[in-house]
């Protein structure tokens, strides 16, 4: 069965300190990958995508995800978080059919 | 952002009532959704529609029905709503066509509790 598994429920950074979010898949081919955020109280916003070519993807709010097939892994990285990246993180797989499998979520608090 | 609206966008009923909730689209996408939010399990897919008319079950489907007579909206509805039906719902459109066309965009939730 496609699956997408967040290993890390909870994630506490420093602000100003680098941040990685865990997200592995299991398809048998290659899906679409994604990553969404949620702050509170709000829909999901899509922060970047991978469909094809180049492994290392860059998207919006400074954030970056590499995808490697032989770890079946697209993690979520971004060098220096600010405050405001506090929201839960979502990685999504899409294998065929238009739809979605989502991972558990992983929500990252922001230490001052 | 795209435009996409939920209503109502918090619900409290009871057991055993019947439940409607609206997703409405003004970007004349082809493919709609339906999603619950709960604690630990990510979202789930409920419903999605390919179509007016033209709907198929996700993985969380039981207790639940949709309907899509316009491509603007699509409907969900509890016959008969239970405590374990108490959840965040999203709905969410995506073109459809295809590769890089077929991220999806999402509403802002109805937050729905079930007494």
């Amino acid at each position: 069965a496609q699956s997408v598994t967040q290993p890390d429920i909870h994630i506490t950074v420093s602000e100003g300190a680098s941040l990685e979010l865990r997200c592995n898949y299991s398809y048998g081919a290659t899906p679409y990958l994604f990553w969404y955020v949620q702050s509170p109280g709000q829909g999901l916003q899509l922060l970047l995508k991978y469909f094809s070519g180049d492994t290392l993807v860059q998207g919006i709010k400074g954030f970056e995800a590499e995808f490697k097939r032989s770890q079946s892994s697209f993690n979520l990285r971004k060098p220096s978080v600010h405050w405001s990246d506090a929201a839960e993180y979502f990685c999504a797989g899409e294998a065929a059919g238009n739809k979605l499998t989502f991972g558990g979520g992983t929500r990252v608090l922001v230490k001052p | 952002d795209a435009g996409i609206t939920q209503s109502p966008r918090h619900k409290v009923t009871e057991t055993g009532t019947p439940v409607t909730l609206r997703c409405h689209q003004t970007e004349n996408h082809r493919y709609m959704y339906w999603y619950r939010q709960d604690p630990g399990h990510g979202l789930r897919l409920i419903h999605y529609s390919y179509g007016v008319k033209d709907t198929d079950k996700g993985e969380v489907s039981d207790g639940y029905s949709v309907s899509r007579s316009k491509t603007e909206d699509f409907l969900l509805t509890l016959e008969s709503a239970t405590s374990s039906q108490t959840s965040v719902y999203f709905c969410a459109i995506s073109e459809g066509s295809g590769g890089r066309h077929n991220e999806q965009f999402f509403g802002p939730g109805t937050r729905l509790t079930v007494l």
